[in-house]
């Protein structure tokens, strides 16, 4: 079957750095996307991987590797803005996208 | 760019009756348009993949003649929920995928979503 995991839920200090891990069993792989959802809001595109290596956007960065069916979005500088969840989402052979159950991050102060 | 938009966005409606959610990609063509549910503190549920000009193939589990689906252009899709009851309060969420065989086009860029609330 096709499965992504991702932790349910993480907590950080606001100005640290977090670490969301993602790791993935599909059929066939076109890609991996993570997205962020605030609570009663729709998820906005955060970023694609679709080689390996890191991919950096802002104080967002992705990373991925393909041999590991590992991901991981990493948060630099945290804000309290940052407190959402985080889906992870894998593109199979089909160009179908399975999710991830998505990691609620908290932000202190 | 890739803004996707729907319409309503909230809505009250008594049991019984039908509610039409409209999505439309404002700024591309979609040739894919896909239909969620999320209930509350609950993951996305994907409900139904809908191409533009033909039949949407639906999730197992989810009603094709209670949740109806046309996806008439490429930039518009509907989703009617027929004789909606209070089970069906939700969080309908439609993405739109834009033409490309893979890569960064594939993104499903996310409408904001519509609240049902069935009394």
């Amino acid at each position: 079957g096709q499965n992504i995991d991702q932790p349910t839920e993480m907590t950080a200090t606001e100005g640290a750095i977090v670490q969301i891990n993602c790791t993935y069993q599909t059929s066939g792989f076109n890609g991996l996307f993570w997205y962020q959802q605030h609570a009663g809001e729709a998820p906005t595109f955060l970023s694609y991987n679709v080689l390996d290596g890191l991919e950096e956007k802002g104080r967002f960065s992705s990373f991925l590797s393909r041999s590991k069916g590992y991901s991981y979005l990493l948060l630099k500088e945290l804000q309290m803005k940052d407190s959402a969840s985080y889906l992870c989402a894998v593109m199979d052979s089909n160009y179908q996208l399975i999710w991830g159950a998505g990691t609620k991050l908290i932000i202190k102060p | 760019g890739a803004v996707v938009s729907q319409h309503p966005s909230w809505v009250i409606c008594k049991s019984g009756t039908s509610v039409k959610i409209e999505c439309r990609s404002l700024d591309f063509q979609a040739t894919t348009m896909f239909w969620y549910r999320q209930f509350p503190k609950q993951s996305l549920m994907l409900m139904a993949t809908s191409n533009e000009g033909s039949k949407a193939t639906y999730e197992q589990g989810v009603e094709k003649d209670k949740f109806l689906i046309n996806h008439a252009s490429l930039t518009l899709s509907t989703l009617t929920v027929t004789s909606a009851h209070p089970e069906d309060s939700s969080f309908y969420i439609c993405s739109a995928r834009a033409l490309g065989t893979g890569g960064p086009q594939e993104t499903q860029y996310f409408g904001p979503g519509t609240r049902l609330l069935v009394l």
